[in-house]
């Protein structure tokens, strides 16, 4: 999975309680990305860095945060979860980014559960 | 949405035979991408194609582009159990890449 490691790889939690899934990468890559695929909707990004402490948001960022304080580490927040918050979550990475070509490598996925 | 659609939603063939898949889009873009998910696993990147270039290939792969249609197909020759996986189209326009909703392949032996 190209150097990249997410963590946990599974969680369960109760709906209002804060989450935080890490992402690690250890290519030296300048974005990161997260995204949640669920069915029947594919990959949606949540919100995406294209450096330390540079983030923006994705298509369905309501409900999450990010943070990037080091290049190797991109960190996604719930910060009161709920139940449609259930998901797998990926992280990616690329090295080039802005439109141009962003082949982008996925670590292995962080499945949540919210009950 | 911005979303790509992908079709079909599933194939099931022989292995041995050919899987063709198809993508359409609706914005201009830099570039298409495919890439390849097996079960419980992330993304793998497969092939991208620029939006000047009409067909590429990579060893059974073989990927075509009509920007004039927005429509992308992949096909995958001499297909191989390990095939096996869901395949997805992904378009880059000037914002990030845009994922379609997938194809979930299943080859039988």
């Amino acid at each position: 999975d190209a150097g990249i490691t997410q963590s946990p790889r599974h969680k369960v939690t109760e709906t209002g309680t804060p989450v935080t899934l890490r992402c690690h990468q250890t290519e030296n890559h300048r974005y990161m990305y997260w995204y949640r695929q669920d069915p029947g909707h594919g990959l949606r990004l949540i919100h995406y860095s294209y450096g330390v402490k540079d983030t923006d948001k994705g298509e369905v960022s309501d409900g999450y945060s990010v943070s990037r304080s080091k290049t190797e580490d991109f960190l996604l927040t719930l910060e009161s979860a709920t139940s449609s918050q259930t998901s797998v979550y990926f992280c990616a990475i690329s090295h080039q980014g802005g439109g141009y070509q962003e082949t982008q490598y996925f670590g292995p996925g962080t499945r949540l559960l919210v009950l | 949405s911005q979303q790509g659609e992908e079709d079909p939603q599933a194939l099931s063939i022989q292995e041995g035979e050919n899987a063709t898949m198809n993508c359409s889009y609706k914005t201009s873009i830099n570039n298409l991408q495919w890439y390849r998910q097996n079960s419980g696993r992330g993304l793998v990147h497969l092939i991208l194609i620029r939006s000047n270039e009409r067909e590429k290939h990579s060893g059974r792969l073989r990927v075509t582009l009509d920007t004039s249609k927005k429509s992308s197909s992949l096909l995958i020759t001499a297909s191989r159990a390990a095939d096996t996986a869901s395949y997805f189209c992904a378009f880059q326009g000037a914002q990030k890449l845009v994922f379609g909703q997938g194809t979930r392949l299943t080859i039988n032996p």
